[in-house]
């Protein structure tokens, strides 16, 4: 009963090419978030979607594409990418009006680009 | 802009040592304070958070963490560690205003020796 899962865990891929990963909750919430945590651990928050609209867009390249088809579902497809793109990526859930509240996290994507 | 900064990057301890770490953040308004924990290669789960009433709050394994509004700080504690507790844990507000944007520490890497 895994409540924010993500696909792939891993990901190698060659620069210049293009990726998606994948988020899924089932706890009903009606919030989703990605954030990037880098080699030296440090997180930040990327995008939110609240209601499948975006509500957080935060300082990062037009490379980075989020989609999200409902409320349960936050993808990340990645064009061209960098060296600079390998990072650990976390989806994370929660309900937004009438907060505050937690955030549950994913299991993370390893992203390698060589 | 917000920040939030904790002042051990790593810590060593020999179990049974009694654990701080400190966590303080810049940001005038009204705050909701996290602590996150990941234990290797894993995601991270909540350890403990304080939205309002009591500064002391009990979080799970033991953990507490105190906010204090004066010192805007939120440094958590334990009294003895486990072997179990090496992990890296992170400090997180979100304002009350906005949309729950976690804003994280740069993470703490606690190593606990058996």
């Amino acid at each position: 009963d895994t409540a924010v899962s993500q696909t792939p865990k891993y990901l190698v891929t060659q620069m210049g090419n293009d990726k998606s990963i994948k988020c899924e909750q089932n706890l009903g919430h009606d919030t989703m978030y990605w954030y990037k945590q880098d080699s030296k651990k440090f997180l930040k928050i990327m995008f939110s979607y609240n209601n499948k609209e975006l509500i957080i867009n935060e300082t990062v390249p037009n490379r980075f594409s989020p989609k999200s088809p409902d409320k349960a579902h936050l993808n990340l497809h990645i064009n061209s990418l960098e060296l600079g793109d390998s990072a650990v990526y976390f989806c994370a859930s929660s309900f937004l009006a009438g907060g505050p509240y937690e955030q549950y996290f994913g299991p993370g994507t390893r992203l390698t680009v060589t | 802009a917000q920040s939030v900064s904790q002042h051990n990057h790593h810590v060593i301890l020999s179990e049974a040592a009694s654990l701080e770490l400190g966590c303080n953040y810049s940001y005038g308004g009204t705050v909701n304070l996290f602590w996150y924990v990941q234990y290797p290669g894993q995601h991270l789960q909540l350890l403990l958070k304080y939205f309002s009433g009591d500064p002391l709050v009990k979080g799970i394994k033991g953990f507490e963490a105190e906010f204090i509004k004066s010192k805007f700080s939120f440094n958590l504690r334990k009294p003895s560690v486990q072997w179990s507790d090496t992990a890296e844990y992170f400090c997180a507000v979100t304002m009350n205003t906005g949309f729950q944007k976690l804003v994280f520490g740069t993470g703490t890497r606690l190593l606990v020796s058996p």
